[in-house]
């Protein structure tokens, strides 16, 4: 079966670094997607990985290792509005999207 | 204006009615999904509309029925549901190929429970 393992919450102090990690194994690979959702809102697009490496864009970086079937995306300077669900998707074989439960980060002062 | 509207937010309602959900998108995307997001669950993907035509059923219970009548409009009709059926039901939309898909963009969600 296909399956996307992620921790189900992490708590990380304002300023820090976090590392999300994300873990899977599909049928086949085309991709994967990091999303940010914050409570009672859409889910809003953070990245796209589909060649194995680091991909920076700000504050969030993701990285991927398709050998490994990893990924994690890395949240430098945290701040109070960083506090969300961070949901990690593979893009299948079928260009389907199959999707981890999410992580919820918590962010204290 | 957002890119992809849903409507009602919030939505309550007996065992025994019929409601619909609606969801547009102003994106110019060929394709349409319904979503359903329970608490602590992966997102699960129950409708794929692609130009128009359902692409994907995943077994979903046909208390559930989907309308697309045209690229920028997707209903999800309702009736008789089950408790269980309570959740956040997310539409999104993408611009799908048979070799690629862009990102997904979601709207809001309604938020459905029944009782």
């Amino acid at each position: 079966g296909q399956n996307i393992d992620q921790p189900t919450e992490m708590t990380a102090t304002e300023g820090a670094i976090v590392q999300i990690n994300c873990t899977y194994q599909t049928s086949g690979f085309n991709g994967l997607f990091w999303y940010q959702q914050h409570a009672g809102e859409a889910p809003t697009f953070l990245s796209y990985n589909v060649l194995d490496g680091l991909e920076e864009k700000g504050r969030f970086s993701s990285f991927l290792s398709r050998s490994k079937g990893y990924s994690y995306l890395l949240l430098k300077e945290l701040q109070m509005k960083d506090s969300a669900s961070y949901l990690c998707a593979v893009l299948d074989s079928n260009y389907q999207l199959i999707w981890g439960a999410g992580t919820k980060l918590i962010i204290k002062p | 204006e957002t890119g992809v509207t849903q409507t009602p937010r919030h939505l309550v309602m007996g065992m025994t009615n019929k409601k619909s959900l609606k969801c547009e998108q102003h994106l110019g995307h060929n394709a349409m999904y319904w979503y359903k997001q329970s608490a602590k669950k992966p997102l699960e993907l129950m409708f794929v509309y692609s130009l128009e035509e359902r692409v994907e059923n995943n077994s979903v219970p046909s208390r559930f029925s989907p309308e697309c009548p045209n690229s920028s409009h997707l209903f999800l009709h309702l009736h008789t549901l089950q408790p269980e059926d309570s959740a956040l039901y997310l539409c999104a939309s993408s611009q799908a190929s048979d070799s690629r898909t862009t990102e997904a963009f979601f709207g809001q969600g309604t938020r459905l429970t029944v009782v």
